[in-house]
């Protein structure tokens, strides 16, 4: 079935430096691509859809130009998280959907543990 | 998108059958019924979805009535290993279409 990848699964940074987590559809296209962040005990919270070629689109509250998303292929979509924090710390989870064949089952990454000290 | 409701938590022993009922009001015409399953520090899994009437794959059964505004997951004979978060999900199916998350319930399984 098809996979979703996120690298790197676990991640400490200092504050102030930036930190990118990579998302790949290993065997399909993924035009789009998801971004959440999931605080512990919460549930998953969308930040951004990630669009193949052109700019992502964030939720509101979300700010832009802290979390950086480059989708430049349709396999790899990219988080950078800029000038981390403390409060940035949380579990970043990336999905994408395998539209092939009328499958429409989202996929979801492994997660990347953010910790910032 | 249409909002869902479900229980926090529910408790349940090795063996049993477990039911997880979600209520989604103002579901549209277009939207489907999406159940996923998520594990600490994982990304959700899919476990099922569909549109009504009933659907039953190798691991769940969903039941979903005629005015689709609920729908009930169905784990049947749970082991410790089902313990887990279990989203409702509502929404039009599509590469492109976004899934907003719920609150999810915490499944616990003893033994």
């Amino acid at each position: 079935g098809a996979v979703v990848s996120q690298h790197p699964s676990r991640v400490i940074c200092k504050s102030g430096t930036s930190v990118k987590i990579e998302c790949r559809s290993l065997d399909f296209q993924a035009t789009t691509m998801f971004w959440y962040r999931q605080f512990p005990k919460q549930s998953l919270m969308l930040m951004a859809t990630s669009n193949e070629g052109s700019k992502a689109t964030y939720e509101q509250g979300v700010e832009k130009d802290k979390f950086l998303i480059n989708h430049a292929s349709l396999t790899l979509s990219t988080l950078t998280v800029t000038s981390a924090h403390p409060e940035d710390s949380s579990f970043y989870i990336c999905s994408a959907r395998d539209g092939r064949g009328g499958n429409t089952e989202a996929f979801f990454g492994q997660g990347t543990r953010l910790t910032v000290v | 998108l249409a909002k869902t409701t479900q229980p926090i938590s529910m408790d349940s022993y090795e063996g049993q059958e477990v039911n997880i009922t979600c209520s989604h009001n103002n579901i549209a015409t277009n939207d489907y019924i999406t159940w996923y399953q998520q594990f600490p520090s994982q990304g959700p899994r899919f476990i099922i979805q569909g549109y009504k009437t009933k659907v039953t794959n190798e691991v769940a059964s969903l039941f979903i009535p005629a005015d689709r505004k609920s729908s009930t997951l169905s784990l049947p004979r749970v082991s410790l290993s089902d313990t887990a978060v279990y989203y409702c999900l509502v929404g039009v199916r599509g590469a492109g279409n976004k899934l907003t998350f719920g609150g999810g319930t915490r499944v616990l399984v003893k033994p």
